[in-house]
């Protein structure tokens, strides 16, 4: 149950597009459909902005995409904004009802 | 709408034992995997634990196999973790979640777990 392995930060302008990587294994990322991503502002709660890997609840902006190849997911975020300015964690089934989180990426908007 | 509402948490001293209710509401709460994430302050989220809707099966991370309990009543609408012999790298907000097609689709607002003597 080792942590996916995401960038510590990443920055962009407002208006650019930013990628996150989210680095797993052959167990997890590599083997369900059931990986996600999480937005989380200082003080509050995470809120879920991509499931099974590529679907995007209601509500959240078509900015928001993500993908995956291989064991290696990603999220990207197009047309930046300062409300994107947040930690991002990526989270993937690793069978039996568990899950493993990845290590958190710090967005910046410049 | 969906509200899940954690409480529980405290200072505890190091060994000692703590329960974590979360009440949820607006939604049918049986049919539903729950978890708990936990956060270390400054630090990034962590998975838990899961059990599943009908309170059937549960699993647990390593770092607290054997020490946290993870358990529900579905009469009540109310998930539990119970955790004994708590350390002090249990210090953290600790988040119930509900699961939806493998996803954490709402989220309470935390309970403060603090470790220490």
């Amino acid at each position: 149950q080792s942590a996916l392995t995401q960038p510590a930060s990443v920055s962009g302008s407002p208006g650019q597009s930013i990628t996150i990587s989210c680095t797993g294994t052959s167990s997890d990322v590599g083997s369900y459909k059931l990986v996600s991503w999480y937005q989380q502002h200082p003080g509050k709660a995470p809120q879920v902005m991509i499931y099974e890997v590529s679907k995007r609840p209601s509500g959240v902006s078509n900015r928001f995409s993500g993908s995956k190849s291989g064991n290696t997911a990603s999220l990207t975020i197009s047309g930046l904004q300062a409300e994107d300015e947040a930690d991002y964690y990526c989270c993937s089934h690793a069978g039996s009802g568990i899950y493993v989180f990845g290590t958190g990426t710090k967005v910046t908007v410049l | 709408q969906v509200q899940l509402v954690e409480s529980g948490g405290g200072v505890v001293q190091p060994g000692r034992s703590l329960r974590l209710s979360c009440a949820a509401s607006g939604f049918t709460f049986s049919s539903h995997g729950m978890h708990w994430v936990r956060q270390a302050p400054g630090k990034g989220l962590e998975w838990v634990a899961i059990i599943w809707y009908d309170g059937s099966k549960t699993n647990y991370a390593d770092s607290v196999k054997g020490r946290f309990t993870i358990s529900r009543d579905n009469l009540k609408n109310t998930l539990y973790l119970q955790m004994n012999n708590l350390r002090a790298e249990d210090t953290g907000v600790f988040y119930c979640a509900r699961e939806s097609l493998g996803t954490f689709d709402s989220w309470g607002q935390g309970t403060l777990v603090t470790v220490s003597s």
